[in-house]
């Protein structure tokens, strides 16, 4: 069965960096876009980024342009976010998503969650 | 970007009342265009996809439609395990947009 699980989130102080993973199985990782999401504490759901199967392609949010760079390595089955001069508006639960091409990429698997606090 | 709009922001329904939700894009999406059920410290389930087509799994109870800028989620008859959150997401252009949610909660 299909699985995504995060990893990475914590505490941590205004302007540091942090780096968030999500390990993929149950499908050819390869072969699908991933995408960020995210939820700030009593907020609405905001898309962060998206990546193309093969890493030849990313789009950003603009909260999150500049600071964030999405990344994968398809042979570990591995999508990562780097997560750069951290701002306490970032503070939320981020999931990884798959990209499903053949449901005009709606999001149809997610991941269960890694917290994020940006406090100091 | 593409904003969405969606409404109500919140509403009471009963146990197998018919409850709907609008989308509303500020340009042209076709289609593109999916449905999502939140529900607190769980992930987000996809429920339409192609703005009228269900995921496979979800009760046939959810339905969606729409096309262009105007867009509706129908869940028929309310059960107590569809009190959550709902939210559309353009799939049309990045950066993809969710609307803001509508709260569904128990009257």
């Amino acid at each position: 069965q299909v699985q995504l699980v995060e990893s990475g989130g914590g505490v941590v102080q205004p302007g540091r960096s942090l780096r968030l993973s999500c390990v993929a199985s149950g499908f050819t990782f390869r072969s699908y876009g991933m995408h960020w999401v995210r939820q700030a504490p009593g907020k609405g759901l905001e898309w962060v980024a998206v990546i193309w199967y093969d890493g030849s392609d990313k789009y950003y949010a603009d909260s999150v342009k500049g600071r964030f760079t999405i990344s994968r390595d398809n042979s570990k089955n591995t999508l990562s976010l780097q997560m750069n001069s951290l701002r306490a508006e970032d503070t939320a639960v981020y999931y990884c998503a798959r990209g499903n091409t053949a449901m005009l990429n709606a999001l149809d698997y997610w991941g269960q969650g890694t917290l994020v606090t940006v406090s100091s | 970007a593409i904003q969405m709009t969606q409404s109500p922001s919140s509403l009471s329904a009963s146990v197998g009342d018919r409850v709907t939700i609008t989308c509303r894009a500020s340009q042209d999406i076709r289609n593109d265009l999916g449905w999502y059920q939140k529900k607190p410290g769980k992930a987000p389930k996809l429920l339409i996809f192609a703005a009228s087509s269900l995921q496979s799994g979800v009760p046939s109870r959810f339905s969606g439609s729409g096309s262009g800028t105007d867009f509706t989620l129908t869940i028929s008859s309310l059960q107590p395990e569809d009190f959550a959150t709902y939210y559309c997401l353009q799939d049309y252009n990045y950066p993809r947009t969710f609307g803001q949610g509508t709260k569904v909660e128990i009257k």
